[in-house]
């Protein structure tokens, strides 16, 4: 059965830097791209870029180039997202999600809380 | 502003059918195929449809999927209160080179 566990939820300073956490199981870490998704408070999904955990190739979507960094541990199926220059806008539930190109499976999420 | 386009609301009684409609343009929807997640408030989405009309293992036969041009619909019969919540569309979007997702739609079922 696959899992996908997130860390826990984190509060962070306008400005400072925050790395989310996505650990998988139950399936080859390396046969799926892994996504990442946020939703802020009432709105919709935004994805916001993949990772290839096999070759640690990586996509980003416009809106995050230059402030996100996705990368991967394969010793320990887990891939990170490292968001910078944290803006209040910034604060929302941050998914990872993966799957045969259709986020079949998805992580119980991170709320990353921006405030001073 | 969502690069999809769906009604922010929609609604029906136990038992009814109901449709949520999806569009886009020649760049995601036109080319490529639209999936559907449901979401209740909380928690993670849950993949529902994929490639535009193929149901995961365990999606009740009761949700349906169907693309025509730039638009796609997902379509519930046999309405029940479980299925209350919110619905998002997406596609691979060639000109943006990235996932896009419709602003999603509130179904409540009265």
């Amino acid at each position: 059965q696959v899992h996908l566990v997130q860390s826990g939820a984190e509060v962070r300073k306008p400005g400072a830097s925050v790395k989310v956490s996505c650990k998988a199981s139950g399936y080859t870490f390396s046969a799926y791209f892994i996504h990442w998704v946020r939703q802020a408070p009432g709105q919709g999904l935004e994805w916001m870029g993949w990772i290839n955990p096999d070759s640690a190739g990586t996509k980003y979507a416009e809106n995050f180039q230059g402030r996100v960094t996705m990368t991967r541990d394969t010793s320990i199926s887990t891939a990170y997202m490292e968001m910078r220059g944290l803006r209040s806008d910034d604060t929302a539930v941050y998914y990872c999600a993966s799957g045969a190109g259709n986020f079949g499976y998805w992580g119980q999420g991170t709320l990353v809380t921006v405030s001073s | 502003q969502s690069v999809l386009t769906q009604p922010p609301s929609a609604s029906g009684t136990p038992g009814q059918r109901v449709t949520i409609s999806c569009s886009g343009s020649s760049s995601n929807i036109g080319s490529n195929s639209v999936n559907w997640y449901h979401q209740v408030p909380g928690t993670a989405p849950k993949l529902l449809i994929y490639s535009n009309n193929q149901r995961p293992s365990g999606v009740p036969d009761r949700f349906s999927g169907s693309k025509s041009g730039t638009s796609a619909s997902l379509a519930i019969s046999g309405l029940q209160s479980e299925d209350e919540g919110d619905y998002y569309c997406a596609a691979w979007d060639g000109s943006l080179v990235g996932w896009v997702f419709g602003g999603g739609t509130k179904l409540t079922v009265v």
